[in-house]
């Protein structure tokens, strides 16, 4: 089952930052936070992972709590083609092992 | 680089019928994973390959389906005889052994509708 907690549903104007939280209270020492986003019904799109500091790509940017106890993935300028199912996945440790998904946060963006 | 790919990309078959979802992984990916959807319900994970290793399968729903990965390289999932329920949308995806922290990239999905 999945560990984390996430909102059902947020929505976000477009142009404007996209701020999802999740929790992952059971996270511990070696465990990484994944991001994960599908939209539509199309394979689930890699966006972003972290283990203890702040991480930032192309795509968004992760902060974690320095208790490692939540996290929030943000997406700078949200735009239409955001609007996906986001799935905050923890723990994931090193050896590779699967990502569990749960019901995820559906983001909905509209202009 | 090519992403991991998946086929057929839909598929409708009478029930009773067999199925075979093939998964090429991307090159060097150890790791292969399966995953379903079905309407409806949240991603499931159903097992997990380290080369042709099976190291995970506690996800397989029973034993009409068949994962087979010789050799190492692409996966096949096979179901026998297909139910209504196994309706849904198929994913495989892989990443690399070994590696702390790694991505999984999942594939595009297999469509699968039993009728």
């Amino acid at each position: 089952d999945a560990k984390t907690t996430q909102p059902p549903s947020m929505d976000c104007a477009e142009g404007r930052a996209a701020n999802l939280p999740c929790n992952h209270s059971t996270i511990s020492g070696n465990e990484y936070v994944y991001w994960y986003r599908q939209i539509h019904s199309q394979g689930p799109q890699y966006i972003i992972h972290g283990l203890k500091n702040n991480e930032t790509n192309e795509m968004a940017s992760l902060i974690i709590t320095e208790d490692r106890k939540s996290s929030t993935l943000i997406l700078p300028h949200a735009t239409l083609r955001d609007t996906a199912v986001y799935y905050c996945i923890a723990p994931v440790d090193q050896a590779g092992t699967a990502l569990i998904f749960g019901k995820g946060t559906t983001l909905s963006v509209s202009s | 680089e090519a992403g991991v790919t998946q086929f057929p990309s839909h598929s409708v078959i009478e029930k009773g019928q067999t199925v075979t979802l093939r998964c090429d992984p991307i090159s060097g990916h150890d790791n292969l994973y399966w995953y379903r959807r079905v309407m409806g319900k949240e991603i499931k994970f159903l097992l997990h390959f380290v080369k042709e290793s099976k190291q995970d399968e506690s996800g397989m729903p029973n034993n009409r389906f068949l994962a087979e990965r010789t050799g190492g390289t692409y996966s096949t999932l096979k179901v026998q005889p297909a139910e209504l329920e196994d309706s849904g949308v198929y994913f495989c995806a892989s990443s690399q052994f070994g590696v702390p922290g790694n991505t999984i990239y999942f594939g595009e999905g297999s469509w699968l509708t039993v009728v």
